[in-house]
């Protein structure tokens, strides 16, 4: 069974600064892929950035990236120049086969003026 | 650039009552997936469709529940006889193809009350 963990309920970061999201998984697959989503208070889905499995380099989009560790199947998001609008639930979530996607809990991310 | 599209944006419904919830996925998608978002709480897995069929369910997905593509275009979630516990944020989503590096694009939910 896939598990996605998200051990960060809540965190904060001033604007402009940089903050890292936890996520750990478990899977017996071996190709897969990994997501950030971001859900503002409208509640819509948005996906911020997606890491395959089988790619060594850790993906990145802008002022977000991953550091994708395998081996310790952890899989962070990083957000550099944080601003307002990055306040959001972040959820992280995991895919394999190609099949449904399975989400963490989420980690309420407020950023600070 | 294309979007799921979802109907309505809130829809309150006595205890009991019929409803249905509707998606427009992104036309060149094949493959469609409902979830739901209970207040507070994870994403969960509903249903997948593919060629007018369920691929694949979660337990929530129970006899209550059914999915429906009744044109080109759109893809419905009913729910016969409403619960209190039902009451959540339902998203639709597509992609356009399986078992490639592809990405489910969510549509904007459904809240859905049930009182």
């Amino acid at each position: 069974a896939q598990t996605v963990t998200q051990s960060q309920p809540e965190m904060s970061v001033q604007e402009a600064e940089t903050v890292t999201l936890s996520c750990t998984y478990d899977t017996s697959e071996s190709n897969y892929y990994l997501f950030w989503y971001k859900q503002p208070p409208s509640r819509q889905m948005i996906l911020v950035i997606r890491q395959e499995a089988y790619k060594q380099q850790n993906a990145t989009e802008n002022r977000f990236s991953v550091n994708f560790q395998k081996a310790a199947k952890s899989f962070s998001l990083k957000i550099s120049d944080s601003q307002l609008g990055d306040t959001a639930m972040y959820f992280c979530a995991f895919e394999a086969g190609a099949n449904n996607l399975f989400f963490g809990t989420g980690t309420r991310l407020t950023v600070i003026p | 650039e294309p979007e799921v599209t979802q109907t309505p944006s809130h829809q309150v419904t006595q205890m009991g009552q019929e409803v249905i919830l509707r998606c427009v996925p992104i036309s060149n998608h094949l493959y469609f997936y409902w979830y739901r978002q209970i207040l507070g709480q994870k994403v969960e897995f509903l249903v997948s469709f593919y060629n007018n069929e369920i691929s694949e369910k979660s337990e929530i997905f129970d006899d209550q529940f059914s999915v429906e593509r009744p044109d080109g275009s759109n893809f419905t979630l009913k729910i016969r006889s409403t619960k209190l516990e039902d009451s959540a944020m339902y998203f639709c989503a597509s992609r356009r193809l399986r078992g490639n590096p592809d990405t489910q694009y969510f549509g904007p939910g459904t809240r859905l009350t049930v009182l």
